[in-house]
């Protein structure tokens, strides 16, 4: 495996159910983020993680649960959902905290569908 | 003021036409400036990169920046279908992350 990969890259769940979303960076980098991306909307940012600490919640609802096991692992733990967080959920990673140096590299995201 | 502005189109431009994407943003400290390619449905993916002013050139693909007026732009020269998508702009900022446009989206006609 090579670069930010994300699972699944399909979920569909109930506003009832628990799932979680998987990233794994295989670059080496030292920090991690996660955003959503609402069809026809700009990125919005929800956690940045570096070196295994987070650094940022953008006023996330808390029915989203970030972890970070360690430099290479991310999850994104989803219950309650409602049908307005249905999105594009994307990974991204950066060698350095912020991305000044080379930017940031996406995984290919997951589409989750809250029914 | 947002941070980042793009315009977000369409931006239609004829097959083997140059286009040209721009965006400013706001804080002057910013050193970093980035252009993403996201296909619908797909994830961006970054093209190109530019720190300094001036021109940098990869190919069909050209980032100018321009730090005194807080601008940076992209030409795509000889434009085919297949770079129809959307272009965002990424700049770095002091608070510790990039901050996003929210994108330009660009249509080559055959």
């Amino acid at each position: 495996e090579t670069g930010v990969t994300q699972t699944p890259r399909h979920l569909v769940m109930g506003m009832t159910n628990k799932k979680s979303l998987k990233c794994e960076q295989h670059l080496g980098h030292n920090a991690m983020y996660w955003y959503k991306q609402s069809a026809k909307k700009p990125l919005e940012l929800m956690f940045v993680y570096s070196l295994e600490e987070r650094v940022e919640n953008n006023s996330v609802p808390s029915r989203f649960s970030p972890e970070c096991p360690n430099s290479s692992h991310l999850f994104l733990h989803l219950h309650t959902l409602q049908p307005e967080d249905s999105a594009l959920y994307l990974c991204a990673s950066s060698q350095d905290r912020g991305g000044a140096l080379h930017g940031y590299t996406f995984g290919s995201g997951t589409r989750l569908t809250v029914v | 003021q947002k941070e980042v502005e793009q315009n977000s189109g369409p931006l239609s431009v004829p097959e083997g036409a140059i286009a040209s994407l721009n965006c400013t943003y706001s804080d002057r400290g910013s050193q970093s400036f980035f252009w993403y390619r996201q296909y619908s449905g797909k994830s961006p993916e970054l093209i190109m990169f530019i720190y300094s002013n001036g021109d940098k050139e990869d190919g069909r693909f050209t980032a100018q920046l321009n730090k005194a007026s807080q601008y940076v732009s992209l030409l795509i020269r000889d434009s085919q279908p297949s770079d129809s998508a959307t272009y965002l702009c990424a700049v770095n900022s002091n608070t510790g992350k990039l901050i996003f446009g929210q994108g330009t989206t660009l249509q080559v006609k055959p």
